[in-house]
């Protein structure tokens, strides 16, 4: 049974660049969500997607856009990138809680690592 | 708001010894808590949850923390540390089925453990 896979796993790119990282979520879940964890830093929450919509979003900026598609598997879109972009990005999957009213842990994937020179 | 505070920063414990990493949270919420563990360069994964059934919740390999309501805090505790429990854990707080929760992260504790 095949977990959250995440590509690409590193990646560089250059200030003002676009850049779109994939997630294929855990068999049967069907809600991603996706981290941002800066070096040393615990993981701050970016958004989440369920039935191809976003539901709910932390304090990113609109430069960081998502999309969901029927397969459930998601992508991560950052524009005009900044230095401060360099992190390792997490995709995490999970059956969707409101549905079942229960909170259902999230898996996660290992990460890309994103790299800003 | 939901927050969760990891007490230390750092624990450092030799082999075999017991391990007990402190961890304190703020809920409006009756809430869930979980703790994960990341090892380098590694993505992060799940050691054990708590979502109400039992205050006492056992993990994977040893692990078990317990919900003290009265002391708002989720310790993770295991009897005998070994080398491969190196790593970074973090306790983490989600609102309770509300729908399309977010997970609320600590700071983190990075263990430690020498031979």
């Amino acid at each position: 049974d095949a977990g959250v896979t995440q590509s690409p796993t590193h990646l560089i790119k250059t200030r003002g660049q676009q850049v779109t990282l994939r997630c294929s979520p855990k068999s049967g879940h069907d809600t991603v969500s996706w981290y941002q964890q800066a070096l040393g830093q615990e993981p701050q929450f970016i958004f989440q997607y369920y039935e191809e919509e976003e539901r709910q979003r932390g304090n990113f900026p609109d430069r960081f856009s998502g999309h969901q598609f029927p397969n459930y598997s998601s992508e991560l879109n950052v524009n005009a990138l900044l230095l401060g972009d360099s992190a390792l990005y997490l995709c995490a999957s999970s059956l969707n809680s409101r549905a079942r009213n229960s909170n259902q842990p999230q898996h996660f994937g290992d990460g890309t690592r994103l790299s800003i020179l | 708001a939901q927050s969760v505070t990891q007490l230390d920063s750092h624990v450092s414990v030799s082999e075999g010894t017991p391990v007990l990493l402190r961890c304190n949270y703020s809920s409006s919420y009756s809430p869930s808590l979980f703790w994960y563990v990341q090892h380098p360069n590694k993505g992060l994964q799940l050691l054990l949850k708590y979502t109400s059934a039992a205050t006492l919740v056992k993990g994977i390999n040893g692990f078990e923390a317990e919900f003290k309501k009265s002391e708002t805090s989720f310790h993770l505790t295991k009897p005998s540390a070994h080398m491969s429990d190196a790593a970074e854990y973090f306790c983490v707080v989600s609102p309770r089925a509300t729908g399309f929760q977010k997970l609320v992260f600590g700071t983190g504790t990075r263990l430690l453990v020498s031979p």
